[in-house]
């Protein structure tokens, strides 16, 4: 199994900052890795996959680069509705897996 | 407009059995591979299953591999989740979700609203 470690755990922001989430692959996954992003009661929300590709609708401060084993989100400049937790999935190979997730708070 | 809707989330005893369900709209449900992901109070997702447009590939995390069968129907645009031998580590949120492709590449892009599973005496 892939096991996705994401860091940190709890990323404290100021609005208008940049913001910056790893995650890293245990073994290579190509660029084969997906980002959500999920809001208290609700469901998650896909942000990029293909490591860099954003998914439709998803506005130009988030962007996703990475391959092999390292992967970032970057959000260039947090607004409100930002400030929510965050997920990396790999989907190269069976089991599917999730990071544990990086909780982006308000400094 | 993508809808999911998941059913049949309830209370139920360990070692019982449930059954979810998907409904799914707005897009050529064959066409792609679904998932169930599930959510733990206050925890992180875990993928469940996932089973390939057609329907002829499945998969399984090997917390639930044995106990649940994802299935789906192509002609009523639905999926499933049979969840047999429950345990109360299986009480989570379900959610229902639309992968990318017929493979379940390029990640999760619509998710339902999720259903929640209890398992207690």
């Amino acid at each position: 199994e892939i096991v996705m470690t994401q860091s940190p755990a709890t990323l404290s922001v100021s609005p208008g900052e940049r913001a910056t989430l790893s995650c890293r692959a245990s073994q290579s996954v190509g660029s084969n890795l997906a980002w959500y992003q999920q809001k208290p009661g609700q469901a998650p929300r896909l942000l990029i996959y293909g490591a860099s590709t954003r998914a439709t609708g998803i506005p130009a401060t988030f962007s996703g680069s990475g391959s092999g084993t390292e992967f970032t989100l970057t959000i260039s400049s947090l607004q409100s509705e930002d400030f929510s937790v965050y997920y990396c999935q790999q989907y190269n190979d069976w089991p599917l897996t999730f990071g544990g997730g990086t909780k982006v708070e308000i400094k | 407009e993508v809808q999911l809707l998941e059913s049949g989330g309830g209370l139920v005893q360990p070692g019982g059995s449930l059954r979810l369900s998907c409904a799914a709209s707005g897009f050529t449900f064959r066409s792609y591979a679904m998932s169930w992901v599930r959510q733990a109070p206050r925890e992180g997702l875990e993928w469940v299953s996932t089973i390939s447009g057609s329907g002829g590939s499945t998969y399984y995390a090997d917390s639930v591999k044995g106990r649940f069968t994802i299935s789906r129907d192509n002609s009523k645009n639905t999926l499933y989740l049979q969840m047999n031998s429950l345990r109360a580590e299986d009480r989570a949120v379900y959610y229902c979700a639309k992968a990318g492709d017929t493979y379940g590449n390029y990640g999760h892009d619509y998710w339902g609203q999720g259903t929640l599973v209890t398992v207690s005496s």
